[in-house]
């Protein structure tokens, strides 16, 4: 059983360019998290999607980020004209979370973005 | 405010030592406390509590959690240099969300 999987592992940018990063989640899941880290700090919730549908995104910047998790493929976490803050590292979890269930998020080796 | 506050932020022991790490917790609404172990790469899944007293094990790792006091430790016995990692803890409330704290960096030493 394949676990969480992200790609790519190492995406490096300009300053103004667009980032996209993929995530699969493990066969079962249905729900999907976004996670950051930056240097030297903890994991930040970013966005929590099921598909086709954006549960909570109260942790997405207002700005430039949006997450989407289509009937179909990966979940894909878009940033747009990047600038060197967003540099870190974007891990993505997933669940298969039921109502009033809680269970744990597996998680994925994460991308490491780089904003040059 | 929901927060996860651990200590110590680092700690380095010798191997065959015995460590506990240390997780308090505000939040409304709780619904479970996790750990999970990070080296250079993803979250590694340790344990999930939501009843208060219940110990968790797993090999040389235990874990339990107490509501009254709103916080949760995490002991690990007889260190071994693969031990060495950050051991986070995060929290579920009402959101299915996971709150983490900043860690604690664990070396352990020959």
């Amino acid at each position: 059983n394949a676990g969480v999987m992200q790609n790519p592992r190492h995406l490096v940018r300009r300053r103004g360019q667009e980032a996209r990063l993929r995530c699969s989640p493990m066969k079962g899941h249905s729900h999907v998290y976004w996670y950051r880290q930056l240097p030297e700090e903890g994991l930040k919730f970013m966005v929590y999607l099921q598909k086709e549908n954006i549960i909570d995104e109260s942790g997405m910047p207002k700005e430039r980020f949006s997450a989407e998790f289509p009937k179909e493929g990966p979940s894909i976490l878009r940033i747009q004209q990047v600038v060197r803050g967003d540099s870190a590292a974007y891990f993505c979890a997933s669940s298969p979370i039921q109502t009033g269930i809680t269970y744990e998020q597996y998680f994925g080796p994460g991308t490491r973005l780089t904003v040059t | 405010e929901d927060k996860v506050v651990q200590s110590p932020l680092s700690l380095v022991v010798h191997e065959g030592d015995t460590v506990t790490l240390n997780c308090s917790y505000e939040v409304t609404n709780f619904r479970s406390l996790l750990w999970y172990k990070q080296e250079k790469k993803a979250p590694t899944f340790l344990f999930m509590l939501t009843s208060s007293g219940i110990e968790k094990k797993s090999g040389r790792l235990s874990s339990i959690l107490d509501k009254k006091e709103l916080f949760s430790i995490l002991n690990i016995t007889a260190t071994q240099t693969g031990d060495s990692a950050i051991y986070l803890c995060a929290f579920t409330g009402t959101a299915s969300k996971l709150t983490f704290g900043t860690g604690t960096r664990l070396q352990v030493t020959l």
